[in-house]
């Protein structure tokens, strides 16, 4: 398997643009994590799937921000407008859950996105 | 709620030298999971191990070893004759229990380990 899949790995924006990330988990697997890594706050959970279903988008800093996953293979992270304080590396990760719960996590290469 | 703490920001050692990472980790629940994850400048991040709740059997693999103590809600890992090609961020991680359906992982912030020639 390839792994888990982030596109793009780079994205440099001007304020206000819309900006989408996307993420191809890992075959078979069924839960989905976006999360960001700042200096600031370290590594946050940003929302996670499980089965394609938000199950706790709590940590989406504000309405800006959406995630959605249409299907099991496919999830989009999109900032809508954004600002210089979204400047951060986004990473997706996909676990597998279902006979065997205690799987680790396994993550994409991340995004990093610079906002100017 | 849950919480893991590395109080340890940053560590400089000389190689060849042992060096330990802390994590403590607090939750509620009686079934966890604990993680170590890897992060080297390159920024991917790197699974290590897991550890459940219930296994306090400690681990060794290769130079590494992690210390699982329950009683103390610790989870610490030891690198033995550090190398410069461990000089990474070392994340301690904490999920609950799967049919809770909380399955996302809470991260510690991280210790930047140094290791000089």
């Amino acid at each position: 398997d390839a792994g888990v899949i982030q596109s793009p790995r780079h994205e440099v924006t001007e304020m206000g643009q819309e900006v989408t990330l996307r993420c191809k988990p890992i075959s078979g697997h069924n839960s989905l994590f976006w999360y960001r890594q700042t200096m600031m706050r370290g590594l946050e959970l940003l929302i996670y799937f499980n089965n394609n279903v938000p199950i706790d988008d709590s940590g989406m800093p504000e309405d800006r921000f959406s995630a959605k996953m249409p299907n099991a293979s496919f999830s989009t992270l999109k900032i809508q407008p954004s600002e210089p304080r979204d400047s951060a590396v986004y990473f997706c990760a996909s676990r597998y859950g279902r006979d065997r719960p205690n799987t680790e996590a396994f993550f994409g290469q991340g995004t990093r996105l610079t906002v100017v | 709620a849950q919480k893991v703490t590395q109080a340890q920001t940053e560590i400089s050692v000389v190689e060849k030298e042992d060096v330990t990472l802390d994590c403590v980790y607090e939750t509620r629940d009686t079934t966890y999971y604990l993680f170590w994850y890897k992060q080297p400048p390159s920024g991917e991040l790197v699974f290590l191990i897991r550890r459940n709740s219930f296994d306090e059997q400690n681990e060794i693999s290769g130079r590494y070893s992690w210390n699982f103590q329950k009683s103390t809600s610790s989870f610490n890992f030891t690198i033995t004759a550090s190398q410069v090609v461990d000089s990474a961020v070392y994340f301690c991680a904490l999920s609950e229990a799967w049919d809770t359906g909380r399955r996302a992982l809470t991260f510690g912030s991280g210790t930047r380990l140094q290791v000089q020639p």
